[in-house]
């Protein structure tokens, strides 16, 4: 079957940086997204990776490891808006998006 | 400016009422999307659509029903057929065939059982 991993809820202090991880078993690969949801709220476009490494957007930052199917999303200085559930999903091989439960993340003063 | 439009945000259902939840969007998107989201899950895709007057079962399409008579409207039914309704409701939209578009969502309807 296909599966995508990320921690249930992590905490982290406003200023500090925080990495979230995502791993994933998918028929095929096609590129993998981050969202931001806030509670209630829809989930808003963060990054998109399809080939190895970083990419940089301001605060924020993406890494993809297509062999070892493991992503993380970076966050630098954060912010008490960051407070936030974030969302990874995987673009299989028939390009449906497989979307992993979210992790929550607490920042605290 | 352009966006996704859904309604109600809250919506409550009588036991053997079918309710519909509308979305309409102005972005000019082919592609249109229902997702539902429970507590501690991903988003389950229910239907989806890719051009008008066509529509693809989700994985999770039982008790649900949808029509595409126009671009813009991707209404979704819950009939009552479904017996766990009670869940947050996103609708999104994608612009193009690449791969790489993102999704765009609306700002969701929460329907609840009375």
């Amino acid at each position: 079957g296909q599966n995508i991993d990320q921690p249930t809820e992590m905490t982290a202090t406003e200023g500090a940086i925080v990495q979230i991880n995502c791993t994933y078993q998918t028929s095929g690969f096609n590129g993998l997204f981050w969202y931001q949801q806030h509670a209630g709220e829809a989930p808003t476009f963060l990054s998109y990776n399809v080939l190895d490494g970083l990419e940089e957007k301001g605060r924020f930052s993406s890494f993809l490891s297509r062999s070892k199917g493991y992503s993380y999303l970076l966050l630098k200085e954060l912010q008490m808006k960051d407070s936030a559930s974030y969302l990874c999903a995987v673009t299989d091989s028939n390009y449906q998006l497989i979307w992993g439960a979210g992790t929550k993340l607490i920042i605290k003063p | 400016d352009g966006g996704i439009t859904q309604s109600p945000k809250y919506l409550f259902r009588k036991e053997g009422q079918n309710v519909t939840l509308s979305c309409e969007q102005n972005l000019n998107h082919d592609a249109m999307y229902w997702y539902r989201q429970d507590p501690g899950q991903g988003l389950r895709l229910i239907y989806y659509s890719q051009i008008v007057n066509d529509f693809q079962k989700g994985d999770i399409a039982e008790g649900y029903s949808v029509s595409r008579e126009k671009k813009e409207s991707f209404p979704l039914t819950v009939t009552s057929a479904q017996k766990n309704p009670t869940a947050f409701y996103l609708c999104a939209s994608t612009g193009g065939r690449e791969v790489s578009q993102p999704q765009h969502f609306g700002d969701g309807t929460r329907l609840s059982i009375l």
